[in-house]
Order: C-alpha cells, then structure tokens, then sequence
C-alpha cells in the first residue's frame, strides 16, 4: 500500500512564525503536492515537485516556500505565518501523467 | 487556468437511493476527470476515473460520465448506503508530464439510514 505521512496532525503557530510541514512517501512517486483545503473552496494547488530539486508553483503560491531535497520527502514552509493561512494542508504523490494522486491524512494547522 | 464548477455543495438521499454529483469544466484540453472521496478525518482517495476517449465508465454501484462538446461530467452512486456519506471531489487535469490537477470545490453527500 501507498502510504503518505505528514509530520503532524494538529498544529497551532503564532502569527510571524515560521512553520515547516512535512510529508514523506513511501512509493518512489516522481510528483509530490501540496494543497490547501478550505470550506466551500475545495482543494487548491499551493505548489508541486515533478522531481528533486524542481517545483512548480500552483494556483495560491504566495506566502508559501516549499522544499524538495531527497524524492520521497516535499516540504512546504511558512516563512511567516499570517491567520489567513489557517487551514487544512494535504499532501499527496503520484507517478506522472494522470495518475492517482495518494494524499496523506492533512495537517490542521491554526495560526493565532 | 482551468476551473471547475461542482454541484451541489450538499446532498441528502435516503439509503437505498440514487445520489448525481455534477462538474462542468472550462478547458477543452483537459482530457482525465477522476474522483475522490474524503472520509472524515482522512485524505481524498480516488474512487473512479475516466479519460476523454470514453463517455462512461461504471465500477459497482459508481459510474462516471462525460460530454466533452459540453464540457460537463458526474458521478452517479446507485443503492446509496450509509458508509457512502463523505465528501466528494471532482476534477480535472490535462496530462502532460506534471499533472497538474484542478479539484471542484467538493459536495457533501449524507445518506440517511
């Protein structure tokens, strides 16, 4: 089984903080994302990694940094954490070219 | 970019009922619409997907849909049951190397017992 872990599942940060999340995969996957997931407005693109070292911005970048070192391992940092950016964070893997996406179970992340 | 439309937000059916989710999208070149379905607590996971070589897909009591002239497709859930009450997700991505994937805004499904 694909398994996906994120670092944490509740997160409370003060605002000006600087919050690293972090997933790891286990299936030798090439893309890796990082989403948000907010009532009402689904699932946004924050960025994605198609390999190490390369990322790719996605719909909501801004206030956001992310990190891909080793394959199986894609970092989103905060590098100052803001309250509008309390929300769920999912991560998820995949092989390319439209295949499933395997999202681990989120973050909640609350920012005071 | 790509937008997708999902409709309702919420739906309510009585166990054993039918259950149609809705999506519209606005890119011609999209061409893979897959589904996902977030329990509690948990991550999306795909349930069903289809490509735009095709106009129907079904696995059980899940079949999917697709009118590329009109740019729309749903997901139909037959026999509804309790354990089917999640949060639904449509999607669509227009391949390529990156796959990136644009997900709807979601639709809350309860299946009363």
């Amino acid at each position: 089984d694909v398994k996906v872990t994120q670092s944490s599942r509740y997160l409370v940060k003060r605002t000006g903080e600087k919050v690293f999340l972090e997933c790891v995969q286990d299936m030798d996957h090439e893309n890796m994302f990082w989403y948000r997931q907010d009532p009402g407005l689904g699932l946004r693109l924050i960025y994605f990694s198609y390999d190490v070292k390369m990322k790719e911005k996605g719909d909501i970048p801004e206030g956001y940094s992310v990190s891909r070192e080793k394959k199986e391992r894609f970092s989103l940092i905060l590098e100052s954490a803001s309250t509008n950016q309390t929300s769920m964070y999912l991560c998820a893997s995949s092989l390319p070219r439209n295949n499933e996406q395997f999202f681990g179970p989120g973050t909640r992340l609350t920012v005071l | 970019g790509e937008n997708v439309e999902q409709h309702p937000s919420t739906l309510s059916v009585q166990e054993g009922d039918s259950a149609v989710i809705k999506c519209t999208y606005s890119d011609s070149a999209s061409n893979y619409f897959p589904w996902y379905k977030q329990e509690l607590g948990k991550g999306p996971q795909l349930i069903i997907d289809i490509r735009s070589n095709v106009g129907e897909k079904k696995d059980q009591r899940i079949a999917v849909t697709l009118n590329k002239t009109a740019k729309h497709f749903s997901l139909h859930i037959t026999e509804t049951q309790p354990e089917d009450s999640a949060v639904y997700f449509c999607a669509a991505s227009k391949g390529g190397g990156y796959q990136k994937v644009t997900f709807g805004t979601g639709t809350k499904l309860q299946v009363i017992p």
